[in-house]
């Protein structure tokens, strides 16, 4: 596709429940991010692909949370045991690495009831 | 460790008038600077950026001036539109890696 595409773009669940929220990066680019975008927290970095390198996990809020890329491309996004507080807009961007520019999805509104 | 402080919103103003909306950071070393915008109902999409000090980053009407002396990057526009109303984040990249630390986001609404 043209741009970075995230689904679903709302997803509602029941705490305690698992989600995975998908990330499909613009074809090609190296480097794909994950951020969360909550009322109280405001726009945070959670983790970090680039290349084949170890990934940068340094954003994660909690062991519940966790990330894969898979082939370089995909990436998903998984949350265990769902919170009320981990209701918020999961971000996902993608660049050819480095100081260039990175491209958003429209992100998942994530709502835990 | 790296931060963002933008002014708090919302911003109103009338279509036309001058926009500053203030940025200041922390960081070690020199990061590279951003302004990204989120307009109603889109994703985030890079606005301008500055690289090093001095270097001044346009865009739209839109300029930010990287001073490291006073560790700043306003973002400023000489006449607003209506269509210039959205949230607008500023944000470091410390490590040249484009992990990105946000501000918290300051939304403008121009009216007509």
């Amino acid at each position: 596709g043209a741009g970075v595409s995230q689904s679903p773009s709302n997803k509602v669940t029941e705490k305690g429940k698992d989600v995975e929220l998908r990330c499909d990066p613009i074809s090609g680019h190296t480097a794909l991010y994950w951020y969360r975008q909550s009322l109280g927290q405001g726009l945070e970095f959670l983790i970090y692909f680039q290349g084949n390198s170890a990934p940068d996990k340094s954003g994660l809020p909690s062991d519940r949370f966790s990330a894969e890329r898979t082939g370089g491309s995909v990436s998903t996004l998984t949350i265990q045991r769902t919170q009320q507080e981990d209701s918020a807009v999961y971000l996902c961007a993608s660049s050819w690495g480095g100081n260039t520019e990175a491209f958003f999805g429209q992100g998942t509104r994530l709502t835990v009831v | 460790g790296d931060s963002v402080t933008q002014m708090e919103g919302p911003v109103t103003l009338s279509e036309e008038a001058f926009l500053t909306i203030n940025c200041t950071y922390t960081a070690t070393g020199y990061p590279s600077l951003f302004w990204y915008v989120q307009y109603p109902g889109e994703g985030l999409q890079l606005l301008l950026k500055a690289t090093k000090a001095d270097d001044k980053g346009s865009n739209k009407g839109f300029e930010a001036t990287y001073r490291k002396e006073t560790t700043s990057f306003h973002l400023e526009k000489g006449s607003v539109q209506v269509s210039d109303s959205a949230v607008y984040f500023c944000a470091l990249d410390s490590g040249n890696t484009g992990k990105l630390i946000f501000g918290q986001g300051t939304t403008l609404q121009v009216k007509p």
